[in-house]
């Protein structure tokens, strides 16, 4: 059963053409992360969701946006994609009262 | 220095051979994590551990909170074993280590 969903797996764009990646859950779980992997590299914590709060990675550049509408979807956006930028992207759920993540399969994101 | 640190960073083993993973950690932490990625694939977990050692199938893994050290070893590898293992620790977010890349050759 399909847990944690990332759409699209493979999303090729142009350097500066903005793009969305979409992550749904069917856990009901409360937190939900962004994590960018680089080549060889552990993933990276963009931001997360604690509920509708939204936490912000001091680290994480201006270019990267989060949505979450509700419970089960959130929705990384990258307003000017840079060819830095080019990376697996994950997502990954928690329940608040555990500290296990699930993790989506990812998206490869492409940027030409 | 990273709060995670693997070892070692590649790992290629004869199928059959006994391995070893480590990773060693430098936070308080709640909980601890071995992670399992195929190449191009997503993030499955393995483990969770807070204390002592869990075991499923030929997954071993073991944690040490005093001297804040984990261990993952497989029994019998096997080629389909072949993947970056990571250990991540529960700090509230995660915080990863570097990963170690295992290649089971047949």
């Amino acid at each position: 059963d399909a847990m944690v969903i990332q759409n699209p797996r493979y999303q090729v764009t142009q350097f500066g053409k903005p793009v969305t990646l979409s992550c749904s859950q069917t856990l009901n779980h409360n937190v939900m992360y962004w994590y960018q992997q680089k080549s060889s590299q552990a993933p990276k914590l963009l931001f997360h969701y604690y509920d509708k709060d939204f936490n912000n990675e001091a680290d994480t550049p201006d270019n990267f946006q989060s949505r979450r509408p509700n419970t089960s979807f959130c929705f990384l956006d990258i307003r000017s994609p840079g060819l830095g930028d080019a990376a697996m992207y994950l997502c990954a759920t928690r329940m608040d009262s555990t500290d296990t993540q699930y993790f989506g399969p990812g998206t490869r994101l492409t940027v030409l | 220095k990273n709060e995670v640190e693997q070892s070692p960073q590649n790992l290629t083993a004869q199928e059959g051979e006994f391995i070893t993973i480590n990773c060693s950690y430098s936070v308080g932490i709640s909980a601890l994590h071995w992670l399992q990625q195929h190449p191009g694939g997503g993030i499955v977990s393995l483990f969770m551990l807070s204390s002592g050692k869990k075991k499923h199938g030929r997954l071993i893994a073991t944690i040490n909170i005093q001297e804040k050290h984990s261990s993952l070893h497989i029994t019998a590898s096997h080629p389909r074993d072949s993947a970056v293992y990571i250990c991540a620790v529960s700090v509230f977010d995660m915080r990863f280590g570097a990963g170690t890349r295992l290649t089971v050759k047949p």
